[in-house]
């Protein structure tokens, strides 16, 4: 079955780097984009940008410019989520979740990955 | 503030139905599709409608998704104590060029 699996949770000092993971199978990695999401605590699902597996061309919604990378290994399967310089500001759960694409003009998520808690504390 | 506006909860007792609004604040999103998720802490957001009014194989038919105007909504009929959950609605906006959710109804199941 077509499942996301996320590295595991990470603590950081301000200033420090996270490389967070998310591993497909059961499906072509290559044939589905992959999204990116934080939910910061206590509140809601905001949309980082996604990253098209099969050009690795990123894009980066406007809030998560600049300290934010998504990068791919197609030969495992993985995307990634790098966030530098980290801030108290970045602790949340970051989620990847697959881009389905029916057609150029209708694409939505449609499985996900239980979440990355990423904690940043002095 | 997200272009769409959903109440912050909304409850119900086992075997009722419940809706959830999901309300466009902006015209950027036209009439793009909209998607509903639900969200148990801890684990992964489920697809529940796309498309609208679509239902995912594997999601019940108890959960029924509707559009009108500038407005969806998600319908829980049938209500049980494993719907308790986070619910969220989204929607491609153009202007943005990217997703946005609403900011999630928690339904308690009294």
């Amino acid at each position: 079955q077509v499942q996301l699996v996320q590295s595991g949770s990470e603590l950081k000092r301000p200033g420090a780097s996270v490389k967070v993971s998310c591993e497909a199978s059961g499906y072509t990695f290559t044939h589905y984009g992959m999204n990116w999401v934080r939910q910061a605590p206590g509140q809601g699902l905001e949309w980082m940008g996604w990253i098209n597996t099969n050009t690795g061309n990123p894009t980066y919604a406007q809030d998560f410019t600049g300290r934010f990378v998504f990068s791919l290994d197609t030969s495992v399967s993985t995307a990634y989520l790098q966030i530098s310089s980290l801030q108290a500001e970045d602790t949340a759960v970051y989620y990847c979740a697959r881009l389905l694409t029916v057609t150029t003009a209708y694409y939505y998520m449609d499985v996900w990955g239980k979440g990355t808690t990423v904690t940043v504390s002095s | 503030q997200s272009v769409l506006t959903q109440p912050p909860s909304a409850s119900g007792t086992p075997g009722q139905r419940v809706t959830i609004s999901c309300s466009r604040s902006s015209s950027n999103i036209g009439n793009n599709y909209i998607y509903w998720y639900q969200h148990l802490p801890g684990t992964a957001p489920e697809l529940l409608i796309y498309g609208n009014n679509q239902r995912p194989s594997g999601v019940p038919d108890r959960f029924s998704g509707s559009k009108s105007g500038t407005s969806a909504s998600l319908a829980i009929s049938g209500l049980r104590s494993e719907d308790e959950a986070d619910y969220y609605c989204a929607v491609w906006d153009d202007s943005l060029s990217g997703w946005v959710f609403g900011g999630g109804t928690k339904l308690t199941v009294l």
